[in-house]
């Protein structure tokens, strides 16, 4: 069974103070991870897939990096506006469906 | 482009009755999904249809079906519901993984 946990629950940074997300994944056969931002109210965005260990994606202040056994979501100088709850979720060798983890709360404080 | 559109926003039910939860997208793409997020949990699979007339169970099925008859309309039927279903509700739409999410659905069962 595909597990994805994310840490920290919740995370509050002072703007301009930079810091990164984990999401360690147990799965069978990595297809891909994912990275999504959520808003309050909101749907979630789709951010990055990232297929193999060692790839990094970047977006603005964001990077995703991956490992074997985890992803992080760096965040370069965070602004007010980056406050969100970042989802990761992967999928696994079945390729049936995603496994969500249950997410990291982004409060920037300006 | 509309993207994906849920209907309605809200919906406050009680035990016992059905109803369901609109969902269509425009942008012509075959795989369709419906994820119910619940707190601390992230967002679980219920069913999703890899194109017209296909349509698969995802992690939590149970009491909800769905049909597919155009690439456009994926709606989610509730057949008689229960506190449990008590959740906010996602349609995706795009590649398994890659996804647009609609607003969602904030259902509440009395």
């Amino acid at each position: 069974e595909d597990q994805v946990t994310q840490s920290p629950e919740a995370l509050r940074l002072q703007e301009g103070e930079s810091s990164s997300l984990n999401c360690s994944y147990t799965v069978s056969g990595l297809r891909g991870l994912f990275w999504y931002r959520q808003d309050p109210g909101k749907g979630p965005e789709f951010l990055f897939t990232l297929y193999s260990a060692g790839e990094e994606k970047e977006k603005e202040r964001l990077k995703a990096t991956l490992t074997k056994k985890e992803s992080f979501l760096h965040i370069t100088a965070p602004k007010p506006e980056d406050s969100a709850t970042y989802l990761c979720a992967v999928l696994g060798g079945s390729a049936r469906q995603l496994t969500f983890g249950s997410g990291t709360q982004l409060t920037v404080l300006p | 482009n509309a993207g994906v559109t849920q209907t309605p926003k809200f919906q406050v039910l009680k035990t016992g009755q059905s109803m369901t939860l609109q969902c269509a997208q425009d942008m012509n793409h075959e795989y369709m999904s419906w994820y119910r997020q619940d707190p601390g949990m992230g967002l679980r699979l219920i069913h999703y249809s890899v194109g017209a007339g296909i349509t698969d169970q995802g992690e939590v099925p149970n009491g909800y079906n769905v049909s597919r008859s155009t690439t456009e309309d994926f709606p989610l039927r509730l057949l008689s519901a229960a506190p449990s279903q008590t959740s906010v509700y996602f349609c995706g739409s795009g590649d398994r993984g890659r996804e647009f999410f609609g607003p969602g659905t904030r259902l509440t069962v009395l």
